[in-house]
């Protein structure tokens, strides 16, 4: 199993470009994650998906915005970039969509980001 | 104010001392709690993860949990440098939605030979 994949691994774009990051899980999970990293700010959640056919607002969703593919994929567009968003953006997948106490998050490779 | 705290560092610990690193958090509604590690250039890796007040071991790692101070910690006993890394504590209860993790901003361990 490979798990969480991302795609692209870099990517570099110029301000009011567009783009799509793409995630798939092999490991049957409902629910699915995109988070953003920048230094000395730590994880914070852009978008979620409890389960097929949802996704909800996280903490920075300003900007984005996802879709729900199948069960496997989950998909995060910027439809006009900034150079606020340059990031590295990771995907995340768990098994449980019912907030079960112990469900895991499982976290892809990584997309590093850069807006010009 | 963060919802998870934890001391960004860097902990310096000589090769195989005990490793302690801990975080605070403000939801007292946090059911439980998580501790990823992650390489520089790499994705968080789970290593432990608690929800009962008290100790739990695996190998190693020791997480401990005191809801009453909201309190979490992980202990890292006979450090190796392989442990330098960057340790992110996260949350998890029910304020806005039982799935979602809040993560602090992670300690940066450097385990020195």
């Amino acid at each position: 199993n490979a798990g969480v994949t991302q795609t692209p691994k870099f990517q570099v774009l110029k301000t009011g470009q567009s783009m799509t990051l793409q995630c798939a899980q092999d490991m049957n999970h409902n629910s699915m994650y995109w988070y953003r990293q920048d230094p000395g700010m730590g994880l914070r959640l852009i978008y979620y998906s409890a389960s097929e056919g949802t996704t909800d607002k996280g903490e920075v969703p300003n900007g984005y915005n996802v879709s729900r593919l199948n069960k496997r994929e989950f998909s995060l567009r910027l439809e006009s970039a900034a150079p606020s968003q340059t990031s590295v953006y990771f995907c995340a997948s768990s098994e449980d969509g019912q907030g079960r106490v112990m469900d895991t998050q499982y976290f892809g490779p990584g997309t590093r980001l850069t807006v010009l | 104010q963060k919802e998870v705290e934890q001391n960004s560092g860097p902990l310096s610990v000589p090769e195989g001392a005990i490793a302690s690193l801990n975080c605070t958090y403000s939801d007292r509604g946090s059911q439980s709690f998580f501790w990823y590690r992650q390489y520089s250039g790499k994705s968080p890796e789970l290593i432990m993860s608690i929800y009962s007040n008290g100790d739990k071991e695996d190998g190693r790692f020791t997480a401990q949990l005191n809801k009453a101070s909201q309190y979490v910690s992980l202990l890292i006993r006979d450090s190796q440098p392989s442990d330098s890394a960057t340790y992110l504590c996260a949350s998890k209860g029910l304020t806005g939605g039982g799935n979602k993790l809040t993560f602090g901003t992670g300690t940066q361990l450097k385990v020195e030979l």
